[in-house]
């Protein structure tokens, strides 16, 4: 069964820092990768996706990466602003037509 | 573009009475669909999913279950809410071809008295 670990459960850093999240899951035998952002009271939204094919993905000052072997993804966020205050959940999916396996998140909070 | 609706925004029912939740997705035909419950502590826990109109998978034994009427309609439902019902609402959808993301709706609050 397919697990999804989310280190660190909390996150507090001062704005301007660079960060990095990090998601470990049991399988690595993925589909894709996906990393969401979730604010208080609102639903998921979706940031990257990256297939099992590749290795990293990028957006704005988001980078995320994927290491199947070691089973492991990060997602690098350059230059915090207290507006990425937010819940970052990782999921992964076993195959093309599998539901998502969620990690717990990390809560990020982003001081000025 | 996609969006994905989903109504009431908030609710707060009483033990032992109904509940209907529902989700459409526009912009898109054939998606798959799914409700996800998120608890405090718990994350997100996988409801239901359907593929197509009429077909439901669940995940968890529980006193809810979905029905899908429409292409791009998605109904929770509870004859008799618990308390233990309380808690964060998703709906999501994704597209048919394998290798997509999976697009979350705003979410419904459930609090049940």
């Amino acid at each position: 069964k397919q697990e999804v670990t989310q280190i660190p459960a909390a996150l507090s850093v001062p704005e301007g820092e660079n960060l990095v999240l990090n998601c470990s899951f049991t399988d690595s035998a993925i589909y894709n990768l996906q990393w969401f952002r979730q604010d208080p009271g609102k639903g998921l939204t979706s940031l990257l996706l990256i297939q099992s094919s590749q290795r990293e993905q990028t957006s704005g000052r988001l980078n995320a990466s994927l290491d199947k072997s070691s089973g492991r993804s990060t997602l690098y966020i350059a230059a915090s602003q207290p507006g990425d205050s937010a819940t970052y959940l990782c999921a992964v999916r076993i195959s093309g037509y599998s539901t998502l396996t969620f990690g717990k998140g990390t809560m990020l909070l982003v001081s000025p | 573009s996609q969006t994905i609706h989903q109504w009431p925004a908030t609710l707060v029912q009483p033990v032992g009475s109904p509940l209907s939740l529902e989700c459409t997705v526009e912009g898109t035909s054939n998606p798959n669909l799914y409700w996800y419950r998120q608890a405090a502590g718990r994350g997100l826990q996988l409801l239901f999913y359907s593929v197509g109109i009429g077909q439901i998978s669940s995940e968890v034994p529980q006193n809810l279950s979905a029905s899908r009427p429409q292409d791009r309609q998605f109904i929770l439902s509870s004859k008799k809410l618990l308390l233990s019902d309380s808690g964060f609402y998703l709906c999501a959808w994704s597209g048919g071809l394998a290798g997509g993301g999976q697009f979350f709706g705003p979410g419904t609050r459930l609090t049940v008295l």
